[in-house]
């Protein structure tokens, strides 16, 4: 079955401890991308990579980094989390470069930093 | 700025009431226009894609127009099942990101 997987899909953790949610899609695309949905804020970019060992910021990337080693993973990074960390992360992935493509949407982590 | 903007925030509907949701975007140079649907505890799971002015989708009892300034969401005869948050999301030229609005929550009653 096509999809985009992540983990973990729920997270509790502290202030300053570093975290990975991983990403990870079967279906040959290109470009992934991470987004943070927040109520009254709607869903915001926060990396995203066209291609293996390519990537770049979204609007909110701070405090955030990204990796791109394998065509099918894109794990997003936390080194050090805050409070302001706490959102509903999903992960993405399209075809080919560009947004101007359908994308597809992993399940979400929705993550609590206390 | 780049902008998208949905409305209603929410909107309630007898079943078999049909109604449009809209969305209305300011953006340099419109690549595309996507509309998702999303359930509770779900990611975005994509609906439509729209190109140019004037460009209609259908799908089921959904169908999506366009025209330069924005975009509508028309429900026909709606079913609980149709009960969902619609957002819409746009491309600018250029730009390797989709800018999405804050959505219309839609309930759909028996």
């Amino acid at each position: 079955e096509a999809q985009v997987t992540q983990n973990p899909r729920y997270l509790i953790t502290v202030t300053g401890k570093k975290l990975t949610v991983t990403c990870s899609q079967n279906m040959n695309h290109e470009y992934m991308s991470w987004y943070r949905q927040d109520p009254g804020l709607g869903l915001r970019q926060i990396y995203y990579s066209m291609n293996v060992e390519v990537t770049d910021k979204g609007d909110v990337p701070e405090g955030y980094k990204v990796s791109r080693k394998e065509k099918r993973n894109f794990p997003l990074i936390l080194e050090s989390p805050s409070p302001n960390q706490t959102s509903l992360y999903f992960c993405a992935s399209s075809k080919r470069q560009g947004a101007i493509e359908t994308q597809y949407f992993g399940p979400g982590t929705r993550l609590l930093v206390l | 700025e780049d902008q998208v903007t949905q409305s209603p925030e929410a909107l309630r509907l007898q079943e078999g009431e049909s109604s449009s949701l809209n969305c209305s975007y300011t953006v340099s140079g419109l690549r595309g226009l996507f509309w998702y649907r999303q359930d509770p505890g779900k990611g975005p799971e994509f609906l439509f894609t729209l190109y140019s002015a004037g460009e209609e989708k259908e799908k089921e009892r959904l169908k999506a127009t366009l025209t330069k300034k924005e975009s509508f969401l028309h429900i026909t005869a709606p079913k609980p099942e149709d009960s969902a948050t619609y957002l819409c999301a746009v491309t600018p030229a250029g730009f390797q990101k989709l800018v999405f609005g804050t959505g219309t929550r839609l309930l759909v009653s028996p």
